[in-house]
């Protein structure tokens, strides 16, 4: 079964500075990748996705992530954090062809300083 | 707005009583997918309905069960509650049954069991 580390539970960066929060996956092949946002009171809305082809893959609201197959890896990165990005943040997986049963890490909330 | 409908959006109730969380799903999306957030679970798949039809089961209780009628408006009924049945409930939606990538959820029902 497939499965998600998100090794950092909280970071808290300041507004401008840059970001990259750490995914880190499980599974024989290559799955499919996502990163979600969960801004407070709110559900759940896609950043992006890698299913294959170019392995940085560029999401909404300035984000971008990058699949490294040999470390078994897929970071959110953003080069200037906003104060709005203040969230919590799930990477997830999913079997190629099922990209909707989705299997999420524990998320990291992200807090951005003034 | 993810255009996914959940009701209520808070419920308080007891121990030992039932509840029921609705969920009605993007217009001319087919498929609707239950999630349980919970501070020691994280996000939990628990069940897909496709078109009326049960398509996949997660870590779903016995005591929980769910359906998606005709209108593909979806119910989560869950009986027998007990105090670790406290969570938020997602409601998701997708048109196809798996291989579009992305699932809008709706803001979630709040659950707590007193």
């Amino acid at each position: 079964a497939q499965s998600v580390t998100q090794p950092d539970i909280h970071i808290t960066v300041s507004e401008g500075a840059s970001l990259e929060l750490r995914c880190n996956y499980s599974y024989g092949a290559t799955p499919y990748l996502f990163w979600y946002v969960q801004s407070p009171g709110q559900g759940l809305q896609l950043l992006l996705k890698y299913f294959s082809g170019d392995t940085l893959v560029q999401g909404i609201k300035g984000f971008e992530a990058e699949f490294k197959r040999s470390q078994s890896s897929f970071n959110l990165r953003k080069p200037s954090v906003h104060w709005s990005d203040a969230a919590e943040y799930f990477c997830a997986v999913a079997r190629p062809g099922t990209a909707s049963k989705l299997t999420f890490g524990t998320g990291t909330r992200l807090q951005v300083t003034l | 707005d993810s255009g996914v409908t959940q009701t209520p959006k808070h419920l308080i109730t007891a121990t030992g009583q039932r509840v029921t969380l609705r969920c009605s799903p993007r217009s001319g999306d087919l498929s609707v997918y239950w999630y349980q957030q919970s501070l020691d679970q994280g996000l939990q798949f628990l069940i897909q309905y496709y078109n009326g039809e049960e398509r996949a089961k997660g870590n779903i209780l016995e005591r929980f069960s769910a359906q998606q009628f005709p209108d593909l408006h979806s119910e989560l009924n869950l009986s027998s509650l007990e105090l670790g049945d406290s969570a938020l409930y997602f409601c998701a939606s997708t048109v196809s049954e798996g291989n579009t990538g992305e699932l809008f959820f709706g803001e979630g029902s709040r659950l707590t069991v007193l």
